[in-house]
């Protein structure tokens, strides 16, 4: 069952510009993780905020949690064409499943 | 560290044939995870392990799915008989556990004839 969905499902935008992608989550959640998945690859870790946290920064990336509402956004700044990929959303609930969302796909045009 | 290594990259088989999928998680990772990953259903997690244990088998499909996992550096998910409708991305992923984050394999493309 799906437990993260991700909003919006697609998103182009033109290199150089931020990139917004948010995450909305259904049960309580100790952790939620980002991750990117390039055409044909595993996906790849890319960040990681704690329940008792707000905000996280790594690189160009920004990460914001908001449990009240439970949700969360990522944010790439100054997007690149090797940003093209789908970035999913992962909550670790209480019984300790990872579940992730369906992802959204991210085209950075030239 | 070659990160978690899945084998084979690519399989394809006849409806009614056993699969068998091969996983070597990262050495000294205690958490196991195989997941599949279709365009309907998204990344489902199907078991996983903790010390070699499964913990979680909730999400395996049915009786045609099983998975092993021997010793801290191998597990195998095996479909026996294979179904059409088995065809998709299977990942193996490993984690320190305690909730942080997963390795993915680069995963195994299933097709199902």
């Amino acid at each position: 069952s799906q437990q993260g969905e991700e909003d919006p499902q697609a998103l182009s935008i033109q290199e150089g510009e931020n990139a917004t992608m948010n995450c909305s989550y259904k049960t309580s959640i100790n952790n939620l993780q980002w991750y990117r998945q390039n055409s044909g690859r595993g996906l790849v870790h890319l960040i990681l905020i704690r329940s008792n946290e707000r905000e996280k920064h790594s690189g160009r990336l920004r990460v914001t949690l908001d449990t009240s509402k439970k949700s969360s956004s990522l944010l790439i700044t100054a997007s690149r064409a090797a940003d093209t990929a789908s970035y999913f959303c992962a909550t670790l609930n209480r019984d300790d499943k990872i579940i992730f969302g369906k992802g959204t796909r991210l085209h950075i045009l030239p | 560290d070659a990160g978690v290594i899945q084998s084979p990259r690519h399989e394809v088989t006849e409806m009614g044939q056993e699969v068998t999928l091969r996983c070597k998680p990262i050495s000294g990772h205690n958490s196991l995870f195989w997941y599949r990953q279709t365009m309907m259903r998204g990344l489902e997690l199907l078991i996983y392990f903790n010390n070699n244990v499964p913990i979680d088998d909730s999400g395996m499909p049915e009786d045609r799915f099983s998975a092993k996992m021997p010793n801290a550096s191998f597990s195998t998910l095996k479909i026996q008989p294979s179904e059409p409708r088995d065809s998709a991305v299977y990942f193996c992923a490993s984690s320190i556990g305690g909730g942080e984050g997963y390795t993915f394999g680069s995963g195994t493309r299933l097709t199902v004839v």
